[in-house]
């Protein structure tokens, strides 16, 4: 049972544009999410996270929204640009816990020059 | 190197032999985790460390596996027995207190079973 879904395998865009990649998740407990960005034969990297006690965070060109009634959230990335090419894995954690991480299967991201 | 290391990068063992895999973490992270990227999937927590103690193994996949860290520092993931399902990215992960949420990760090992 995959508590952390990431229900696209691949989206590809063009450079300049938005790129939108998204992540349900079905345990409540979750209060924290976290996005990572993996790269080819490197471990996952911190992107940008949110607290359950927000809907938004921004962090320069990346800006995650949680909508905790449909316990969905989004990464946006504006303007896409070809270094964004990667794997994007969408975590939680829960209180109780939050020294665990739990994944989604990951997005493969490719923006087009 | 300041950040966490794993060693091998890529290991090939054959099916039924056993096989270690090292993890030094950034200097002076207290805590340190193990997860197992199969694939097609996302990482999957196996077992976190606080100190010398393992507080949550809960995610060994049985017991042909093992982790230590006997001076709070490195430690090594043990794989007994191995079988091909166990092939995937091991990866490690560490951070100066319990909050995997701050955790830095390792570039993995791959392993290989045939």
């Amino acid at each position: 049972d995959q508590q952390v879904k990431q229900n696209s395998p691949s989206l590809s865009v063009q450079e300049g544009r938005i790129s939108i990649l998204n992540c349900d998740y079905t345990n409540s407990m979750f209060d924290y999410f976290l996005w990572y960005k993996k790269y080819p034969a490197e471990g996952p990297t911190f992107l940008i996270s949110i607290s359950s006690i927000k809907d938004k965070n921004e962090d320069g060109r990346f800006t995650v929204f949680l909508n905790k009634s449909a316990k969905h959230l989004s990464l946006h990335i504006v303007p896409s640009q070809p270094g964004d090419s990667a794997v994007y894995f969408c975590a939680a954690s829960a209180s109780g816990s939050n020294y665990k991480l739990t994944f989604g299967k990951g997005t493969l991201l490719t923006v087009n020059p | 190197g300041a950040g966490v290391s794993q060693t091998p990068s890529n290991k090939v063992t054959e099916k039924g032999k056993y096989v270690e895999l090292r993890c030094d973490p950034i200097s002076g992270h207290t805590a340190l985790y193990w997860y197992r990227q199969s694939l097609g999937q996302g990482p999957e927590f196996l077992i976190y460390f606080q100190g010398t103690g393992a507080a949550d193994d809960s995610g060994l996949p049985n017991d042909r596996f093992f982790a230590v860290r006997p001076e709070g520092s490195v430690s090594t993931l043990k794989i007994q027995r191995t079988e091909r399902g166990d092939s995937a990215v091991y990866l490690c992960a560490s951070s100066l207190a319990g909050l995997g949420t701050e955790a830095f990760f390792g570039q993995g090992t791959r392993l290989t079973v045939v």
